[in-house]
């Protein structure tokens, strides 16, 4: 069985703290792929990043960064320099590769509230 | 470019009365289509997939049902609501499996649902 855990249910910082969001996973897939998805307070599901279990290189995009380590299994998301923009839940995903379609396991997501 | 549609954004229902959820997928051709649920406060679970016109595939027993009538719109119905159906009910689509994109799933407005 496939699972995604979030440990963190809400963290609070203050606007241009730097903060880390974990997220461990379990599969027995060989091949899977991660991913990162944002819910601003609008409600609809935002698309960050997908991740192939193969490329374990870090990954930077402006202010966010992930840091893939599958000798923990995990998958964690860091926010540089955070702004109130940030505030949303995020939630971490996994789908593995050995069903006969592309399922997503979520997790049951972080949220982040940043103040100013 | 792909948009995906939802409507209504949101829907007060009395318990025991009808419901038709209905999503529609624009820009891309063959789908595959999804329903999640996200309950008050938890993550999203999936409710039905759709690798084409007519085939829907259930994951989890309930009171709902599923329908694709055309290559790029989805409904979900139910002849009769309970309180349970209560909560944030996500459409989701994705390229067709073939292609490492194929895992990303990219989800619509979403529609907030009461039945009281």
């Amino acid at each position: 069985a496939q699972k995604v855990t979030q440990a963190q249910t809400e963290i609070s910082v203050v606007e241009k703290e730097d903060v880390t969001l974990d997220c461990v996973y379990e599969t027995r897939d060989t091949t899977y792929y991660l991913f990162w998805y944002k819910q601003p307070p609008s409600g609809e599901l935002v698309f960050l990043i997908r991740r192939n279990s193969f490329d374990e290189q870090n990954e930077i995009s402006g202010r966010y960064s992930w840091n893939f380590q599958k000798s923990t299994s995990s998958f964690n998301f860091t926010i540089t320099a955070s702004q109130v923009v940030d505030s949303a839940v995020y939630f971490c995903a996994l789908s593995g590769t050995n069903t006969g379609f592309q399922k997503l396991v979520f997790g049951t997501g972080t949220r982040l509230l940043v103040s100013p | 470019s792909q948009t995906i549609h939802q409507w209504p954004a949101t829907l007060v229902q009395p318990v025991g009365s009808p419901l038709s959820l209905e999503c529609t997928v624009e820009g891309t051709s063959n789908p595959n289509l999804y329903w999640y649920r996200q309950a008050a406060g938890r993550g999203l679970q999936l409710l039905f997939y759709s690798v084409g016109i007519g085939q829907i595939s259930s994951e989890v027993p309930q009171n709902l049902s599923a329908s694709r009538p055309q290559d790029r719109q989805f409904i979900l119905s139910s002849k009769k609501l309970l309180l349970s159906d209560s909560g944030f009910y996500l459409c989701a689509w994705s390229v067709p499996k073939g292609e490492e994109r194929s895992y990303e799933q990219y989800f619509g407005p979403g529609t907030r649902l009461t039945v009281t």
